[in-house]
């Protein structure tokens, strides 16, 4: 079956210094892989999508991402974190083998620290 | 577009009530997912819609749930009865998927508190 993990429940991270949150993902096929963002009391949002091509995906806000197939991960990150950028934040893969329904991960909160 | 719409935003309702949550996916996308939040399970896929036919169900709790979805443009969660543990957030979403690789946008979810 697909699946993503993702191994920190929490990252705290100084403003102004790079950020990472890590997501390594276990699929059949080529991976349809996605992150998102939540912010308390709100829906998910989309930041960004690897499908095919460049391993390096760049999303909103500043994010990007950069998928690696040998370790099999798609760690999200960021050069300089801002305070708003505190959220949870979610990696999901796209079972493209059995029903294409969407996997999330458990989640990671972000906490950036001024 | 208004985005998805989930109405209500708020539910606090009385064990063994019947509960129904609603959906409105965004205009012309034609996959839809039903996912609910807790602090101890974290977000689980609840059914997926494609084309308005269930094709995942496997994430449905019990009998107790059942979703439907009589058209492209709506579609109903629904719990009887309820129970104190189906309190949660529901979040619905929907995508357009020519493959698979369209990203899913969500409504701002249903706050479900049962008593």
């Amino acid at each position: 079956a697909q699946s993503v993990a993702q191994p920190e429940d929490q990252v705290n991270v100084a403003e102004g210094n790079p950020l990472t949150v890590k997501c390594t993902y276990s699929v059949s096929g080529n991976p349809y892989l996605f992150w998102y963002v939540q912010y308390p009391n709100r829906g998910l949002q989309f930041l960004l999508k690897y499908i095919t091509g460049d391993n390096l995906v760049k999303g909103s806000y500043g994010f990007e991402a950069e998928f690696n197939k040998s370790q099999t991960s798609f760690h999200l990150k960021k050069p300089s974190a801002l305070v708003s950028d505190s959220a949870l934040y979610f990696c999901a893969v796209r079972d493209i083998i059995e029903s294409g329904k969407l996997i999330f991960g458990q989640g990671t909160t972000l906490q950036v620290k001024p | 577009d208004a985005g998805v719409i989930q109405s209500p935003r708020h539910e606090v309702t009385e064990m063994g009530q019947e509960v129904t949550l609603r959906c409105k996916p965004i205009s012309g996308h034609n996959s839809l997912f039903w996912y609910r939040q807790t602090m101890m399970r974290g977000l689980e896929l609840l059914i997926y819609f494609n084309n308005n036919v269930p094709i995942d169900d496997s994430g449905m709790p019990e009998d107790r749930f059942s979703a439907k979805m009589p058209n492209a443009s709506f579609s109903t969660l629904k719990i009887q009865p309820s129970e104190p543990r189906d309190s949660a957030v529901y979040f619905c979403a929907s995508s357009l998927d020519g493959g698979w690789n369209t990203e899913a946008f969500f409504g701002q979810g249903t706050r479900l508190t049962v008593v």
